[in-house]
């Protein structure tokens, strides 16, 4: 079946520094992606999504670049802030492109 | 608007004993999702709504767990007898379209 999933678990980063957090996918028919971020305590919020007819996205401070050839996406955070540090997770459309399935998630430590 | 909205947040039962989770989508939002979060096994669809109608019901557990739809502003997932195992955070999420998906705040269940 489908799925996606992160590369590393965890990754801890210096206050200032550009963050990269990897993901990889199954299904090459997906037709879009979307990252999320996950405070402690709260549900997953949208940050950016990128469509499979795109190369890459930019949004404020982030990028989201897709590999069709390699199945394999990246979130890159420029200066990452301590306000960054959550849960990313990288998601896709199940088989049916009826709902969202995720992957394990990247727990992004950002240090002053 | 409020977002997604669920109820209770935190809920703590005996085994054995019936749960029911509560969620309330974003208004005008024609999808909806429960999703169960362990760290075992990550974010996990469970149900899948569309306009009030079960669409995907394969990522259930076990008879056990159902999930109701009454009307287009209300969700039910009851967990009946509950288990130890079945302890996790459960998200209920809403959408317009296909891709993107609206989190609430979660409950977090504890079986003890």
């Amino acid at each position: 079946g489908e799925s996606v999933g992160l590369h590393l678990p965890t990754l801890s980063v210096q206050e200032g520094d550009n963050s990269i957090i990897n993901c990889a996918y199954s299904n090459s028919a997906s037709d879009y992606f979307i990252w999320y971020k996950q405070e402690s305590g709260k549900g997953p919020q949208f940050i950016i999504d990128i469509r499979s007819n795109m190369d890459k996205r930019q949004g404020q401070r982030v990028t989201v670049l897709l590999n069709k050839t390699v199945k394999h996406l990246s979130l890159q955070i420029a200066a990452t802030q301590p306000g960054d540090s959550a849960v990313y997770f990288c998601a896709g459309p199940n088989q049916a492109g009826t709902a969202l399935i995720f992957g394990k998630g990247t727990t992004l430590s950002v240090s002053s | 608007d409020a977002g997604v909205i669920q109820s209770p947040r935190h809920e703590v039962t005996e085994m054995g004993q019936e749960v029911t989770l509560r969620c309330k989508p974003i208004s005008g939002h024609n999808s909806l999702f429960w999703y169960r979060q362990t760290m075992m096994r990550g974010l996990e669809l469970l149900i899948y709504f569309n306009n009030n109608v079960p669409i995907d019901d394969s990522g259930m557990p076990e008879d056990r767990f159902s999930a109701k739809m009454p009307n287009a502003s209300f969700s039910t997932l009851k967990i009946q007898p509950s288990e130890p195992r079945d302890s996790a955070v459960y998200f209920c999420a809403s959408s317009l379209t296909s891709t993107e998906a609206f989190f609430g705040q979660g409950t977090r269940l504890t079986v003890v």
